[in-house]
């Protein structure tokens, strides 16, 4: 059974860069048929596609935060990562890793989520 | 951008009745669409994908229908456990949510 575990700071300063780390256990990560995504909630609020990565390194992002958002993956390690820069109080949410079929919508499984607060 | 609009955004029903949500997409989209259900502190969960297909495990209650601009999410006797904020989803934008709560 795929299941894909959050890993990283719970807390990062203003300015500095969010980093995290989806590990995907259960399956691999290089097959063909699957893209995986980071997606956020900040408390209280809705859900936010952050962005999406193939197995090959193709990504693409959500146009508002696209200038700030790098997605890579490590093949060899069965993880891909999000990087999110100069962040501020508003990137405060739980951040989710998962994986979307590639020929058609919807993510599943998800991770359990991990809260990232931004504060000094 | 492709944005979708859910309605209601907050919806109040009892044990037993059918509801339906709404998402509106501001430009067609096919049968591109994915539904989930969320319960406090715990991660989305895909209820259906292309519109309309069930997924594996989901109980038969829900439906989804639509296509191009507009979609419904159905759920025919609403049980207790479905008392939820549900979400519709393009490729990657969500809608803003439906919460649902008993009356």
């Amino acid at each position: 059974q795929l299941q894909l575990q959050e890993s990283g700071p719970g807390l990062v300063k203003p300015s500095e860069t969010l980093s995290l780390t989806c590990t995907v256990s259960g399956g691999s990560i290089s097959s063909s048929s699957y893209y995986w995504g980071w997606i956020r909630q900040p408390p209280g609020k809705g859900l936010e596609w952050i962005g999406s990565i193939y197995y090959s390194g193709s990504t693409y992002y959500n146009p508002s935060l696209k200038s700030r958002v790098t997605i890579s993956v490590d093949t060899s390690k069965n993880q891909f990562s999000l990087k999110l820069s100069s962040v501020t109080a508003a990137d405060t949410a739980v951040y989710y890793c998962a994986r979307r079929v590639s020929v058609t919508v919807g993510f599943d499984p998800w991770g359990q989520g991990t809260l990232v607060t931004v504060s000094s | 951008d492709i944005q979708l609009t859910q309605s209601p955004s907050f919806l109040s029903a009892s044990v037993g009745d059918r509801v339906t949500i709404t998402c509106r997409a501001s430009q067609g989209i096919s049968s591109y669409l994915a539904w989930y259900q969320q319960k406090p502190g715990k991660a989305p969960k895909l209820l259906i994908y292309a519109a309309s297909t069930l997924q594996s495990g989901v109980p038969s209650r829900f439906s989804g229908s639509g296509s191009g601009t507009e979609f419904t999410l159905t759920i025919s006797s609403l049980q207790p456990e479905d008392f939820a904020t549900y979400y519709c989803q393009q490729l990657e934008p969500f809608g803003q949510g439906t919460r649902l709560e008993i009356k």
